[in-house]
């Protein structure tokens, strides 16, 4: 089975801190993403990456960014954490191509205080 | 631009009813690929079924079945005889070519919808 997992369930952070949020894939899958989940907007996607060290932004990728130093590891990092960005964050993992489905870990809940 | 509209916030029905979920996509693709996920109240997305835009066959899986019709830009998914563990948000997503044919496999997900099964 695949297996995506998350540093944490839930983080409490003060407006300003630097935030990192972790993800590892164990199926050695090209593809990996973050995305954060807010009631009525469904998923939008922050950024994703193809392959160690590309990156690539999506839909929302103000105030993130991201770092794919290992193939298994994707990172999300808030610069500088606001208020704004409390919000449920997703990753995910897929092989190469389209046509494959997403593998998703269990998300990490981020409150901004 | 690619578009998925869950009309639907929200739907709630009583055990055993059946409950059709909707979902209406827009690409300019002729190639591409539609997915539903269920997401459990322990938050997980749990992947459901993909469907590629040349099989219009309607799929069955013991309670669930889709159904695909291009003409109508649409992805129906119907859970028969509704059951309690069947209470989750469920997404529908689109995953287009993209610009130049690269996609990625990113996906453009709908904004969901909440079900809930009384017993």
């Amino acid at each position: 089975d695949v297996k995506v997992t998350q540093s944490s369930r839930y983080l409490v952070k003060r407006t300003g801190e630097k935030v990192f949020l972790e993800c590892v894939q164990d199926m050695d899958h090209e593809n990996m993403f973050w995305y954060r989940q807010d009631p009525g907007l469904g998923l939008r996607l922050i950024y994703f990456s193809y392959d160690v060290k590309m990156k690539e932004k999506g839909d929302i990728p103000e105030g993130y960014s991201v770092s794919r130093e290992k193939k298994e590891r994707f990172s999300l990092i808030l610069e500088s954490a606001s208020t704004n960005q409390t919000s449920m964050y997703l990753c995910a993992s897929s092989e190469g191509g389209r046509s494959y489905e997403q593998y998703f870990g269990p998300g990490t809940r981020l409150t901004v205080t | 631009a690619q578009k998925v509209t869950q009309a639907q916030t929200e739907i709630s029905v009583v055990e055993k009813e059946d409950v059709t979920l909707d979902c209406v996509y827009e690409t300019r693709d002729t190639t591409y690929y539609l997915f539903w996920y269920k997401q459990p109240p322990s938050g997980e997305l749990v992947f459901l079924i993909r469907r590629n835009s040349f099989d219009e066959q309607n799929e069955i899986s013991g309670r669930y079945s889709w159904n695909f019709q291009k003409s109508t830009s649409s992805f129906n998914f119907t859970i028969t005889a509704s059951q309690v563990v069947d209470s989750a948000v469920y997404f529908c997503a689109l995953s287009g070519a993209g610009a130049g044919g690269t996609s990625y496999g990113k996906l453009t997900f709908g904004q969901g919808t909440i079900l809930t099964v009384h017993p």
